[in-house]
């Protein structure tokens, strides 16, 4: 199993501004990704970070609103920017060791609300 | 396009009851079928993953089955108890994004004493 921590645990932002999520897993895993949960709503992918290269992304969700880097097999950065209150939501980072066939493990999550 | 319900929404039981949660999903071609706990103010807790090829997962108190063709699953929960409380989350592996989970809106249970 993995275990995975996220920071921060929550924050409370400004429109306009960014905000950086951190992810760190305790040993190195194949994949990892990035979900958020809306209020009220379940999870939804926003991208699969990839170590050493740009992230793919789903629909619905861009690279410049949501930059993710991967710089190692252990760690990621998921960053909100120009925030609105649309993006107030629970952000979760996971992993998964052989992809597709694997359990996956979560994060806390990130608690953003943006006023 | 994978569509994942879940019903009930919610669920309130006595202690000690036996209990089935139950999760459908559109689209068979699936890698694995996973349930999740979550609860308030936390992450995801994996409980149970079942591949494609397999019918079902026993792990203490908890099972789960898979119905592939029928595009069903069920979780079986014996004697409740009240820290099983939680929103059960089902989620499918659709293959999709090298690993990508497609979740049900979840089912809030709570256990009485």
């Amino acid at each position: 199993s993995a275990v995975i921590s996220q920071k921060p645990s929550r924050d409370i932002c400004q429109r306009g501004t960014s905000l950086t999520i951190q992810c760190q897993v305790d040993s190195q895993v194949t994949m990892m990704f990035w979900y958020r949960q809306q209020p009220g709503q379940s999870l939804t992918l926003i991208a699969t970070a990839n170590q050493g290269s740009e992230a793919t992304y789903e629909s619905g969700f861009v690279i410049d609103k949501f930059p993710i880097s991967r710089p190692n097999l252990t760690f990621s950065t998921l960053t909100v920017s120009n925030m609105s209150p649309e993006d107030s939501s629970i952000y979760l980072c996971s992993a998964t060791g052989q992809g597709a066939t694997d359990t996956q493990y979560f994060g806390p999550g990130t608690r953003l609300t943006v006023l | 396009k994978q569509e994942v319900t879940q019903i009930p929404a919610a669920l309130s039981v006595p202690e000690g009851e036996n209990l089935v949660l139950n999760c459908s999903f559109t689209d068979s071609a699936i890698y694995n079928l996973q349930w999740f706990r979550q609860d308030p103010g936390k992450g995801l807790t994996s409980l149970l993953l079942i591949q494609s090829s397999q019918r079902e997962q026993t792990s203490g108190r908890l099972n789960a089955s898979l119905d592939k063709s029928s595009g069903r699953s069920t979780l079986y929960i014996a004697a409740s108890q009240p820290g099983d409380s939680a929103t059960y989350l089902c989620a499918v592996g659709d293959g999709g994004s090298q690993g990508n989970l497609i979740f049900g809106k979840g089912t809030k249970l709570s256990v009485k004493p």
